[in-house]
């Protein structure tokens, strides 16, 4: 079964530093990763996602993540902090179900925090 | 134009009533999703439906039943909520094995 794992249920950083949000996964086939964010009470909204085309992947808002077979790793990546980075993100895999209906498998979640 | 929406956004109700939860899609995907998301924000699949056909059905009370009337509605009814209940309700779509896109959310709160 595929499941998720983020280190760091808080991360804080700097405004300017750079944003580094770790996430591995462990999947029986090759995976579909993805990353999302939530700002307070509102819905999830997709960062960016991996489906086994280019190892790097660029999302919205500058950032980035890289699949690293190897590691079985996912991180997310943003050069520059801005305050408007604070939220909740998520980290998810594929779940294959059959039927043409994967849902998704999500990690527990990093909180970000912005220190102007 | 909203591309998922969920009704009502808020919903707060007495143990042991029935509540039903709506979710639309303009979207055009096959497939849709209910999730849950309780307190520590913590986000697990319920059921997902493709084309109106019931594919994912986690461990969840059978006093929770998904309907999927045609592909662009998915809605959710729970029966003699219970307090362990209260949690942030998402509905999502996909058109498989793309990206989900989800919707606001409904907060459900029984007292």
């Amino acid at each position: 079964a595929q499941s998720v794992t983020q280190l760091g249920s808080h991360v804080s950083v700097s405004e300017g530093a750079l944003v580094l949000l770790r996430c591995n996964y462990s999947s029986s086939v090759p995976p579909y990763l993805f990353w999302y964010v939530q700002y307070p009470n509102q819905g999830l909204q997709l960062l960016l996602k991996y489906t086994s085309a280019a190892t790097l992947v660029k999302g919205i808002n500058g950032f980035e993540a890289e699949f690293k077979k190897s590691e079985t790793s996912f991180h997310l990546t943003k050069p520059s902090a801005h305050m408007s980075d604070a939220a909740e993100y998520f980290c998810a895999v594929n779940i294959e179900a059959g039927g043409g209906a994967d849902g998704l498998t999500f990690g527990k979640g990093t909180h970000l925090i912005i220190q102007p | 134009d909203t591309a998922v929406s969920q009704t009502p956004k808020y919903l707060v109700t007495q143990m042991g009533n029935d509540k039903s939860i709506k979710c639309e899609q303009n979207l055009g995907h096959d497939t849709m999703y209910w999730y849950k998301q309780d307190s520590k924000k913590f986000l697990k699949i319920m059921f997902s439906y493709n084309n109106k056909e019931l594919i994912i059905n986690e461990t969840v009370p059978n006093r929770f039943s998904p309907k999927s009337p045609d592909k662009a509605h998915l809605n959710l009814h729970i029966n003699s909520l219970e307090l362990g209940d209260s949690a942030v309700y998402f509905c999502a779509s996909s058109q498989v094995p793309n990206e989900q896109y989800f919707g606001p959310g409904t907060r459900l709160t029984v007292t």
